[in-house]
């Protein structure tokens, strides 16, 4: 089983629907998660830290479920800027341990 | 400010050369990463410095790769006899400290072998 496993998608969408990704990581004693956002032949930008206790930022809601091993992205009111590839990003071990990363989802808002 | 620059943006070598990838990180981070992505995948690590030592290189795929941080700011990435497999973009990210601090990426180095 990989590290950090996504669903590759594409997820295409009409714009203002409501879109969620999964993703399923393999270490139970991983301590940060995180959302990345990477446009088509840019870098990665972070997008949002996923806390326990779920966080939401305007349009984007993330939860982790510790239990079950996985987070969520929810989208909420797709916008054509949304477009672009989200990666789910895990650290495994701490502080000091290299982040692992999603193949990525892709995500396509259509008008 | 300045974010994270990566020099050259594109370079194309012949299979058996040897090339040098060039960051430049935030200034005042700490942290600097070097990643290799191909296509359809997510980054995939390949070292870390805290200052000027590399703090982890658990990642760099085997002894044709190096890199090096001599001032503890800029760093290069050095791959000797370079493969049609090490076809990737690579990506440097630089951070105020730890793994879990916010990583800012550069654009990245799109390296072809032919």
């Amino acid at each position: 089983r990989k590290e950090v496993e996504q669903d590759p998608g594409p997820f295409n969408v009409p714009e203002g629907a409501t879109v969620a990704f999964n993703c399923t990581y393999s270490n139970s004693a991983s301590q940060s998660f995180f959302w990345y956002r990477q446009d088509c032949r840019k870098e990665p930008k972070l997008l949002m830290s996923v806390y326990s206790s779920g966080n939401e930022d305007g349009r984007f809601t993330a939860q982790l479920n510790r239990a079950s091993q996985y987070i969520s992205l929810l989208i909420r009111d797709s916008k054509l800027s949304d477009s672009a590839t989200y990666l789910c990003v895990v650290n495994p071990g701490g502080g000091n341990t290299p982040l692992v990363f999603g193949k990525g989802t892709r995500l396509s808002v259509i008008a | 400010g300045a974010g994270v620059s990566q020099t050259p943006s594109n370079k194309v070598t012949e299979k058996g050369k040897y090339v040098e990838l060039r960051c430049d990180p935030i200034s005042g981070h700490t942290a600097l990463y070097w990643y290799r992505q191909s296509l359809g995948q997510g980054p995939e690590f390949l070292i870390y410095f805290q200052g000027t030592g590399a703090a982890d290189d658990s990642g760099l795929p085997n002894d044709r790769f190096f890199a090096v941080r001599p001032e503890g700011s800029v760093s290069t990435l050095k791959i000797q006899r370079t493969e049609r497999g090490d076809s990737a973009v690579y990506l440097c990210a630089s951070s105020q400290g730890l793994f879990t601090d916010t990583q800012y990426f550069g654009p990245g180095t799109r390296l072809t072998v032919l």
